[in-house]
């Protein structure tokens, strides 16, 4: 069964502080995609990122970066220079590559940065 | 390019009433999903379409929820009758196609309050 766990349930920081938010997966494919989405306070939920389980590079997108780690079932994002803007509810998402897919989310993680 | 729509934007209604809500998702999109989120927590996906098929209800409340995208492409959640336990951010996803690593686009979402 498919399950992301997002530990972290609020984070909160100040303007230019570097912030790692966290994830962790479980899944019994070998196929599998991961996500991460922002959710603002207008509630709609934008894609940040895929990636692919046999895809282990990092990326780096401006401020944002992402950690994928197999060993040990991670997904972390970190946000450098936090700013304002960044604050909202990021979720980590997990979809298996098997018939039948479905997109599960975590629990989310509320990110406050304060100026 | 015109993003998910969906309305209403807020719905107050009694315990026993009943709702429903409108998606428009983004044109040339076969696949529509809607997603519950319940406050603190991650979507949760109630029903996924490919055009105007059912592709996943496994989590659908059948008993008082249901949904329809007659023409394939824009659809109706319904709950009748409406639960306390309905309380909740209702979503409307819709991808391109429906692969496992699709990314999805969201509209704003209904929030539903069942009193």
């Amino acid at each position: 069964a498919q399950k992301v766990t997002q530990a972290q349930t609020e984070i909160s920081v100040v303007e230019k502080e570097d912030v790692t938010l966290d994830c962790v997966y479980e899944t019994r494919d070998t196929t599998y995609y991961l996500f991460w989405y922002k959710q603002p306070p207008s509630g709609e939920l934008v894609f940040l990122i895929r990636r692919n389980s046999f895809d282990e590079q990092n990326e780096i997108s401006g401020r944002y970066s992402w950690n994928f780690q197999k060993s040990t079932s991670s997904f972390n994002f970190t946000i450098t220079a936090s700013q304002v803007v960044d604050s909202a509810v990021y979720f980590c998402a997990l979809s298996e590559g098997g018939g039948g897919f479905k997109t599960i989310f975590g629990a989310g993680t509320r990110l406050f940065v304060k100026a | 390019e015109a993003g998910v729509a969906q309305s209403p934007r807020y719905k107050i209604i009694e315990k026993r009433q009943s709702v429903a809500f409108w998606c428009n998702p983004i044109s040339g999109h076969a696949t529509l999903y809607w997603y519950q989120q319940i406050l603190g927590q991650g979507p949760k996906l109630l029903i996924q379409f490919q055009n105007n098929g059912v592709v996943d209800d496994s989590q659908l409340p059948k008993d008082r929820f249901s949904a329809e995208r007659l023409k394939g492409v824009d659809s109706t959640l319904k709950i009748q009758p409406a639960k306390l336990e309905d309380s909740a951010v209702y979503l409307c996803a819709s991808s391109f196609g429906s692969a496992p690593n699709e990314k999805l686009f969201f509209g704003s979402g209904t929030q539903l309050s069942v009193l």
